[in-house]
């Protein structure tokens, strides 16, 4: 059983486009984030949810918007995609803040 | 807000030898300082984490040490194997749990 999975694995689609990714983890967890990994493998963290209440918000475009209809999910949604949101989006859990994270396998997301 | 310092970015060694990953960070109330592993193409995944009020902690080939005052922590592996290459990142918490990630250490272990 995957502990947080994410779906799609792999999205190609045109620049302007819209498109989401989810996210599901089974381990009982408050916490959920969202995480971009650019093409230097930085790690930089976009959101957190606790309890369905949002409580990290990092300087990213309106653009994209999360979304936690429960404890368990957390998606994103990116509109008008741009060449520059190209990444690796990983989803992370844990049991609440300063706990440890564990991650999905990542959304590998490429703009053409 | 906090910044996280990790050198060297590549760290080459022979199988057997020790590896040590050094990182520094900003802010004095960071207090969870965990360490990923991210293989090519993987999630990364946690191997070790400390908190503030410990200086060191160890499991098996891998520790971490934290110096509060100097504001900096460590991973050392040791006996390294080739399943040790990989990505390692460190990374530090202040208490609402937002990690500041390091800018990651590419370990290369030769047989």
């Amino acid at each position: 059983d995957t502990a947080v999975s994410q779906t799609p694995k792999y999205l190609v689609t045109q620049m302007g486009n819209d498109k989401s990714i989810k996210c599901e983890q089974n381990l009982g967890h408050d916490t959920m984030y969202w995480y971009k990994q650019d093409s230097k493998k930085f790690l930089k963290i976009m959101f957190s949810y606790n309890n369905k209440e949002l409580i990290i918000n990092e300087t990213v475009p309106n653009r994209f918007s999360p979304k936690s209809p429960d404890k368990a999910h957390l998606n994103l949604h990116i509109n008008s995609l741009e060449l520059g949101d190209s990444a690796v989006y990983f989803c992370a859990s844990s049991q609440d803040w300063g706990q440890p994270q564990h991650f999905g396998d990542g959304t590998r997301l490429s703009i053409l | 807000g906090e910044n996280v310092e990790q050198h060297p970015s590549t760290l080459s060694v022979q199988e057997g030898d020790s590896a040590v990953i050094k990182c520094t960070y900003s802010d004095s109330a960071s207090n969870y300082f965990p360490w990923y592993k991210q293989e090519l193409g993987k999630r990364p995944q946690l191997i070790i984490d400390i908190r503030s009020n410990v200086g060191e902690k160890k499991d098996q080939r891998i520790a971490v040490t934290l110096n509060k005052t100097a504001k900096h922590f460590s991973l050392h592996i040791t006996e390294t194997q080739p399943e040790d290459s990989a990505v390692y990142f460190c990374a530090a918490s202040l208490s609402y749990g937002k990690l500041t990630f390091g800018q990651g250490t590419i370990l290369t272990v030769h047989p």
